[in-house]
């Protein structure tokens, strides 16, 4: 079946240094792929997502490129900040459609200290 | 509504008891998921309304677990005989279609069973 990995948690990184969280998937055909981030205490709220292979989701400084050769999706950021500390899950939609039940990955832990 | 809503927000219950979690989704939205996050076992999917058919159900745990969904719009989650593995934040979502394609998610209910 579909599965998700995501890199092992959990990431602490100082203020202003560079993020990756890679993600990699199994899947049927070219499922979009999305990045969902959960703040302390709160919702999954969707980051950025990705439709088809080459495509790149952006928003509030996040980046992820579907790479269908290497079937990956990682989370890339220039410069953290404190308020980005989450928890970054990874999810595909299974069966290759565009809106089956999302599979998630196990989530990254992402902490920033000033 | 402009999201979606779920209550309650929190959920105290003993070990025994029978719980009712409710969801109300974005208005028009047919497709509308249900799943739980615990730790240790990260977003689980338990089932899939299409309007107020349920065609994928096998997330379910047992069958103390049960949903249901009237007028292609609230939907509710019943545990019954609830047991301290129960205990989890239970989430909605519904998927949005067309150029915001993409799966949107209440803020849960937080299920404590003791």
């Amino acid at each position: 079946g579909d599965s998700v990995t995501q890199m092992e948690g959990p990431v602490t990184l100082s203020e202003e240094a560079f993020l990756t969280i890679n993600c990699t998937y199994t899947a049927t055909g070219y499922p979009s792929l999305f990045w969902y981030v959960q703040y302390p205490g709160e919702g999954l709220q969707l980051l950025l997502k990705a439709t088809k292979a080459d495509d790149k989701g952006s928003n509030k400084g996040f980046e992820a490129t579907y790479r269908k050769e290497t079937t990956s999706f990682h989370l890339e950021k220039g410069s953290v900040q404190v308020s980005d500390s989450a928890v970054y899950f990874c999810a595909l939609p299974e069966g290759g459609t565009s809106y089956g039940k999302l599979t998630f990955g196990q989530g990254t832990i992402l902490t920033v200290h000033p | 509504g402009a999201g979606v809503s779920q209550s309650p927000s929190n959920k105290v219950t003993e070990k025994g008891k029978d719980v009712e979690l409710r969801c109300d989704p974005i208005s028009g939205h047919t497709a509308l998921y249900w799943y739980r996050q615990s730790l240790g076992q990260g977003l689980e999917f338990l089932i899939y309304f299409q309007g107020n058919s349920a065609p994928d159900k096998s997330g379910l745990p047992s069958d103390r677990f049960s949903a249901e969904r009237t007028g292609g719009s609230v939907s509710t989650l019943t545990i019954q005989r609830t047991q301290q593995e129960d205990s989890a934040v239970y989430l909605c979502a519904n998927l949005w279609t067309g150029s915001n394609y993409g799966y949107t998610f209440g803020s849960g209910t937080r299920l404590t069973v003791v």
